[in-house]
């Protein structure tokens, strides 16, 4: 496609339940990014993805929060018996080499996550 | 670990005023420097970035920002704005720069509104 995608767009969830967010990064793109972003505060690292492999994922709060991308293209988010403080905007990020000194991160619209 | 401090959380100004946000951070090495700005309803959107070289990067719209070893600094400034700048800004930080893991950390952002 021509941007990042995530799906869903909103997603309500009762406290406990499992949640699954979807991103779909820009084709070829090699890097993908997960961000939360909690009301009123700016968005703040969870995890990093090469390709298939995560190479970083210092910023996953809990051990409740996984993350995968399988064939190294969509990425999954998982959270599971999801807690109010998990109630936030999860943004998703991908880029790709360049060759540059910086590889421009091109971020998705966001699932809005709400805990109940 | 980097911080990035935004001190002003709201900004209100008339159409054709000049603008500039502020943003600090913390690290003092070498860093990458990005203001990213959203839209109503839209995500978010790399304004400018600096990786080196002239300490005054200019953006797209008008916008440009100044980065200043010494304090720390990467002030976003624009000399007119107009209504449609209303948006939320975002400073953010690569620290340090990893090639490859090019993870932001961002300020808490500024809501700027444009009064026609």
């Amino acid at each position: 496609g021509a941007g990042v995608s995530q799906s869903p767009r909103y997603k309500v969830a009762k406290r406990g339940q499992d949640v699954a967010l979807r991103c779909d990064p820009i084709s070829g793109h090699v890097s993908l990014f997960w961000y939360q972003q909690a009301l009123g505060q700016g968005p703040e690292f969870l995890t990093y993805f090469q390709n298939e492999a995560q190479l970083d994922k210092s910023g996953l709060p809990s051990d409740r929060f996984f993350a995968e991308r399988p064939e190294g293209s969509v990425s999954t988010l998982k959270i599971q018996r999801t807690q109010q403080e998990d109630s936030a905007v999860y943004l998703c990020a991908s880029s790709s080499p360049t060759g540059g000194l910086y590889n421009e991160q091109f971020f998705g619209p966001g699932t809005r996550l709400t805990v109940l | 670990a980097q911080s990035v401090s935004q001190h002003n959380h709201h900004v209100i100004l008339s159409e054709a005023a000049s603008l500039e946000l502020g943003c600090n951070y913390s690290y003092g090495g070498t860093v990458n420097l990005f203001w990213y700005v959203q839209y109503p309803g839209q995500h978010l959107q790399l304004l400018l970035k600096y990786f080196s070289g002239d300490p005054l990067v200019k953006g797209i719209k008008g916008f440009e920002a100044e980065f200043i070893k010494s304090k720390f600094s990467f002030n976003l400034r624009k000399p007119s704005v107009q209504w449609s700048d209303t948006a939320e800004y975002f400073c953010a930080v690569n620290d340090p720069p990893n090639f490859g893991n090019e993870k932001l950390t961002f300020g808490t952002g500024t809501r700027l509104t444009i009064i026609p």
